[in-house]
């Protein structure tokens, strides 16, 4: 089954300084990769996905990568702000019925 | 409003007393899931279910139970609750994973100490 490894577990960055978080994956079946973000003490919410098709998408200060040959796919956080200090979870999926794989979470903290 | 709802919230509870948390959503959703977070261990599936009578273990399923007779709900069943499974435990849906939309839903989690 698929495997999500995810790096570093901890981030902390100056504020106005870019983040980036990395994951691989194990399956190259898998072509769903979407990044949650969980404030403290709140549920995990969806900030930007991609699929394999493509190879980067943005959405203001965030942005995703995907390289399918390196199975790596990775989150950059531009001009980082006290409110983006959260855990963030990248993870992977086939199409059809298997469910998403989470990596097991990067803590970034922004310091102002 | 479209959300995922979970209940008990917050629940203290004895080794070996069985318990249920529910689960219900109100978007139509075929798939449903449970995870638990631990620290360091991120979020770890329990089960999900893609439709009504359809469950399926995850990576974690050891003592614990589901069913989903109705879409809505989906409820987490704890037999015999052990101190191992003091946790946080999320719900979550989305519509047919094989639509390739994918978004998953959570709810607010539920926190769960075994004593």
């Amino acid at each position: 089954g698929e495997n999500v490894e995810q790096h570093p577990s901890t981030l902390s960055v100056q504020e106005g300084d870019s983040a980036v978080i990395k994951c691989t994956y194990s399956d190259s079946a898998s072509n769903y990769f979407p990044w949650y973000k969980q404030e403290l003490g709140k549920r995990p919410q969806l900030i930007i996905d991609i699929r394999s098709n493509v190879g980067e998408k943005k959405d203001q200060r965030i942005a995703v990568t995907l390289n399918k040959t390196a199975k790596h796919f990775s989150l950059h956080i531009t001009e980082t702000q006290p409110e983006d200090s959260a855990v963030y979870f990248c993870a992977a999926s086939r199409s059809g019925n298997t469910p998403l794989v989470f990596g097991k979470g990067t803590r970034l903290s922004v310091i102002a | 409003e479209a959300q995922v709802t979970q209940n008990p919230r917050y629940l203290i509870t004895v080794t070996g007393k069985k318990l249920t948390v529910t689960c219900s959503q109100n978007m139509n959703h075929e798939y449903m899931s449970w995870y638990r977070q631990d620290p360091g261990l991120g979020l770890r599936q329990i089960y999900y279910s893609m439709n009504v009578e359809v469950t399926d273990k995850g990576d974690v399923p050891e003592g614990y139970k589901v069913s989903r007779k109705e879409k809505r709900n989906f409820p987490l069943i704890l037999e015999s609750p052990s101190p191992n499974q003091t946790s946080l435990y999320f719900c979550a849906s989305s519509v047919r994973l094989a639509r390739n939309t994918g978004e998953l839903f959570f709810g607010e989690g539920s926190r769960l100490t075994v004593l």
